[in-house]
């Protein structure tokens, strides 16, 4: 079982729609959980960062986290073209050194 | 505040020459970095995880005497591709580590001809 899984896509939602984006992590131990983008061509930005169960607003973006179910989600309110991108799951690895990264989601908005 | 740095952003060179690439924190101290390889439409590659002061850690089947690595400060990493080849023609990204978020560089992208 990989250590962190993401369905690779591609998901398709229509400009304005909510993008929902789903990771699954193997590590029960595991206390933070971090969404990155990648545009093509581009390196990764951290776009957030989730601790504790429950939801975190950052604007049109919203992290979930469920550590019993071993899930974290990312909502994207009213996507937009400039959404379009690879949404990368990380968690931290064991021992919390380096950062176990899923394969990525990639997202296409269509105008 | 958290902003990494690399140069070069592209480099072309021959094959059989060596390349180095600067990796910077800019407004932190890093005591980790790490370096990391994407070849088109692929996912991320850790090559290995360079340390301040010590020695890297490198990922298996990553060459440690082809890849050479140097942490010289708490702001600078470098990566060396040694003899390079056409195969080495890669998107190299470095990052660094601020508690426990990793915040990338911008990457170089390397042709090796």
């Amino acid at each position: 079982q990989k250590e962190v899984e993401q369905n690779s896509g591609p998901l398709s939602v229509p400009e304005g729609a909510i993008a929902s984006l789903n990771c699954t992590y193997s590590d029960r131990g595991s206390q933070s959980f971090f969404w990155y983008r990648q545009y093509s061509g581009k390196s990764p930005e951290l776009i957030m960062s989730i601790y504790s169960n429950g939801d975190k607003e950052d604007g049109r973006f919203t992290a979930q986290l469920n550590k019993a179910s071993q899930y974290v989600s990312l909502l994207i309110r009213d996507s937009q073209p400039s959404d379009s991108a690879t949404y990368l799951c990380a968690v931290p690895g064991a021992g919390g050194f380096k950062t176990i990264f899923g394969a990525g989601t990639r997202l296409f908005v269509k105008a | 505040g958290a902003v990494v740095s690399q140069h070069p952003s592209w480099v072309i060179c021959k094959s059989g020459t060596s390349v180095k690439i600067e990796c910077r924190s800019l407004d932190f101290q890093a005591t980790t970095m790490f370096w990391y390889r994407q070849f088109p439409k692929q996912s991320l590659m850790l090559m290995a995880t360079s340390n301040e002061g010590s020695k890297a850690t490198y990922e298996q089947g990553v060459e440690k005497d082809k890849f050479l690595i140097n942490h010289a400060s708490l702001t600078l990493s470098t990566l060396t591709v040694t003899s390079a080849h056409p195969e080495d023609s890669s998107f190299y990204i470095c990052s660094a580590r601020l508690v426990d978020e990793q915040f990338f560089g911008p990457g170089t992208r390397l042709t090796v001809l």
